[in-house]
């Protein structure tokens, strides 16, 4: 079946990186788009950006330029979200979902990104 | 970038029917998107493009759009239908490669 099986869950200090991964199966990988959403506790849905994963072409919410980076890696069907230079309101539950154009129509699972000192 | 909004909070009688809005200029030219989520699940797609249901969602979901407003209608709410509700369309504003999402709608159903 269709899956997008994420990354565990994180602990960084302010001031860090993380990269989160979402491992797909069940489809041909390099024939949908990729989102990445989060969601910070107690709030709504937060678009981050989106990745090609044919050809690794991204695009970034205006928020989040110069903080994000998309890629992927086709041989182990897996795409990555890192995020730098993490503040406290970065914290937050990450999503993975795919596309076919129309919606997001499968999710990870989501991980959980907590930043504190 | 575009902005979408949405009623904070509805709620509807058990059996009733139901319409959550979502207004933003983006949605004049794209259709907009629906997702539920349940607490610590992870948002399910409901409705998307002019009126289209993925496979399991019930048919007692639809969407309609006018003009710079999108909705999502429950036609006879059930108690599984308590949930959050967000919008997401593609950004006219700038870069249409770009997505948002609405702030959400929390259903309670009484």
């Amino acid at each position: 079946q269709v899956q997008l099986v994420q990354s565990g869950a994180e602990v960084k200090k302010p001031g860090a990186s993380v990269k989160v991964s979402c491992k797909a199966s069940g489809y041909t990988f390099t024939s949908y788009y990729m989102h990445w959403v989060r969601q910070a506790p107690g709030q709504g849905l937060e678009w981050m950006g989106i990745i090609n994963p044919s050809g690794g072409s991204t695009s970034y919410a205006q928020k989040f330029q110069g903080r994000v980076t998309m890629t992927r890696d086709t041989s182990t069907s897996t795409v990555y979200m890192e995020l730098s230079s993490l503040r406290s309101e970065d914290t937050a539950v990450y999503y993975c979902a795919r596309t076919p154009g129309g919606g997001m129509d499968v999710w990870g699972q989501g991980t959980t990104v907590t930043v504190s000192s | 970038s575009s902005e979408l909004t949405q009623d904070p909070a509805v709620s509807v009688a058990l059996g009733q029917t139901v319409r959550i809005t979502c207004q933003g200029d983006s949605l004049r030219s794209y259709y907009a998107s629906w997702y539920q989520q349940k607490p610590g699940q992870a948002p399910v797609l409901v409705i998307y493009g002019k009126n289209n249901r993925p496979s399991g969602i019930p048919d007692r979901f639809s969407g309609s759009s006018s003009g710079n407003t999108a909705s999502l209608t429950i036609t006879g709410a059930q108690a599984e239908d308590e949930a959050d509700y967000y919008c997401n369309s593609r950004d006219s504003s700038g870069n249409h490669r770009n997505w948002v999402f609405g702030g959400g709608t929390k259903l309670t159903v009484l």
